[in-house]
């Protein structure tokens, strides 16, 4: 199992430009999120999947799309980069049998926007 | 809604030395606490959880204690290593599905 999977490892990008950031796992997993990381603010909810064909917005949900057209993947969007989009960005998946189920982290997309 | 707060860091601790990292949270209903772990250049994983009341969650020599009365849930180690060191984050679950985390405390433990 490679359990969750993201790439790019890192990117820079400019103003204005999009991007996609991928993530996968195999662990055939209903739940997927995606948080972003910045210094001194833990990580907050952008958006999450309780399934293929199934989204919805988590706490700062703004200048990001999202959407899971298969079980494996949940890749995320940026369609206009912004410097406040420098993060580092997290995607997580769980199984969705309730509360108490552990989440699996991938290993993070570092992004710079200049 | 739900939150955590847990104390700000940075720690440094001598090895061998006691490790306590406070974390309260607000919540409705019986929501289930985490504490994941982050080593340096790495993503999260989960040190350890508790999913009801008086339960102790314990992994790695780390031990934890949910105690619903003061809605908290402190992590503890008896003897750190140099190889605790990393980003620890309490979390809460109340939704199902969705987790809130903590700001996270960074930990030094010096030889």
């Amino acid at each position: 199992n490679a359990g969750v999977t993201q790439t790019p490892k890192f990117q820079v990008l400019k103003t204005g430009q999009s991007m996609t950031l991928q993530c996968a796992q195999d662990m055939n997993h209903e739940y997927m999120s995606w948080y972003r990381q910045d210094p001194g603010m833990g990580l907050r909810l952008i958006h999450y999947s309780v399934g293929a064909g199934i989204t919805d917005q988590g706490e700062v949900p703004n200048g990001y799309n999202v959407s899971r057209s298969t079980t494996e993947d949940f890749p995320l969007r940026l369609l206009s980069a912004a410097p406040s989009q420098t993060s580092v960005y997290f995607c997580a998946s769980s199984p969705l049998t309730g509360e108490g189920e552990t989440q699996y982290f991938g290993p993070g997309t570092r992004l710079l926007v200049l | 809604g739900n939150s955590v707060t847990q104390m700000e860091g940075p720690v440094t601790l001598s090895e061998e030395a006691f490790l306590t990292i406070n974390c309260t949270y607000t919540a409705t209903g019986y929501p289930s606490l985490f504490w994941y772990v982050q080593y340096p250049g790495e993503g999260l994983q989960l040190l350890l959880k508790a999913t009801k009341a008086d339960d102790k969650g314990s992994n790695k020599g780390f031990e934890a204690t949910y105690r619903k009365e003061t809605t908290s849930f402190h992590l503890e180690k008896g003897s750190v290593q140099v190889s605790d060191s990393a980003v620890y984050f309490c979390a809460l679950d109340g939704s199902g599905y969705a987790l809130n985390f903590g700001k996270g405390t960074s930990l030094l433990v010096t030889p």
